[in-house]
C-alpha cells in the first residue's frame, strides 16, 4: 500500500531565507510524486509532479523538488522565501503499480514566512 | 477551462436535514474525487470515481453518506441525514490523462463547499 508523511506540522521561516518542507513517501512500484499548495478559504493547486526522469523537478511560483529514491523522500524548496509563499503544503503520492487512481496526500505542513 | 465547478459555496442547514453537494469536472477529465477537510482527520479521501463508476468507496463515513454520478459532466454528494460532526470543507477534484502522456494524472481541485451543520 502507498503512505505519504510530512514530518513536520509547521515550518518557520524569515523572508529571503531558502525553506525546505519534507516529505516521504512509501510505495510498491514506481512513485507519481506530487506537492500542492492550499492558501485559506481556497482549494489546493497543483504545484509540481515528479513522474521521472531529472530527479530536481521545477515547479509553479519558484518553488522545486527533489526526488531521492534511496531516502524514499521529495522534499519541496524554494531558494528565497517570501512572505506570499505563507500556505498549507501537501505532498501526495501515487504508486504507479497500482491500477486504482487515487493519490493519497500526507497530512500537510503550515509554512510561515515572517517578514 | 472554468476549472472544476462546485456549488453551493457555503451551507449551512440543521442537523436531521439532507443535505446535497454538486460538482461538474473538468471537461474531458474521467476520474471523480471527493473530499473532506477538517482541522482535526485533515483531508480524507470520500469516495473517487473512473468513467462515471464508483471505484473505492472506502473512505465513506458511514451510510448516510451517498454519492452519485449520472454522467461525466457531474457528480452529487448526500448527506441523510446531517449531524454536526459532518461540518467541514468538502472538495471535488477530477483528473484526465494528458494526449500523449499516458499514466501522467494531476488532480484539479475545485473551490470546495465550506458545510456546517447546526
Amino acid at each position: 500500500a502507498q503512505s505519504v508523511a510530512q514530518p513536520e506540522d509547521q515550518v518557520n521561516v524569515a523572508e529571503g531565507n531558502p525553506l525546505t518542507v519534507k516529505c516521504t513517501y512509501s510505495v510498491s512500484g514506481n512513485p507519481y510524486l506530487f506537492w500542492y499548495v492550499q492558501y485559506p478559504n481556497r482549494g489546493l493547486q497543483f504545484l509540481l509532479k515528479y513522474i521521472t526522469g531529472d530527479n530536481l523537478v521545477k515547479g509553479s511560483y519558484g518553488f522545486e523538488a527533489e526526488f531521492n529514491k534511496s531516502q524514499t523522500s521529495f522534499h519541496l524548496k524554494k531558494p528565497s522565501a517570501l512572505v506570499s509563499d505563507s500556505a498549507l503544503y501537501f505532498c501526495a503520492v501515487r504508486d504507479d503499480g497500482s491500477s486504482a487512481s487515487k493519490i493519497i496526500f500526507g497530512s500537510g505542513t503550515r509554512l510561515s514566512i515572517r517578514p | 477551462d472554468a476549472g472544476v465547478i462546485q456549488s453551493p459555496r457555503h451551507e449551512v442547514t440543521e442537523m436531521g436535514q439532507e443535505v446535497t453537494l454538486r460538482c461538474k469536472p473538468i471537461s474531458g477529465h474521467n476520474s471523480l474525487f471527493w473530499y473532506r477537510q477538517t482541522m482535526m482527520r485533515g483531508l480524507e479521501l470520500l469516495i473517487y470515481f473512473n468513467n462515471n463508476v464508483p471505484i473505492d468507496d472506502s473512505g465513506m463515513p458511514e451510510d448516510r453518506f451517498s454519492a452519485k454520478m449520472p454522467n461525466a459532466s457531474f457528480s452529487t454528494l448526500k448527506i441523510q441525514p446531517s449531524e454536526p460532526r459532518d461540518s467541514a470543507v468538502y472538495f471535488c477534484a477530477s483528473t484526465g490523462l494528458p494526449r500523449g502522456l499516458a499514466g501522467k494524472e494531476t488532480q484539479y481541485f475545485g473551490p470546495g463547499t465550506r458545510l456546517l451543520v447546526l
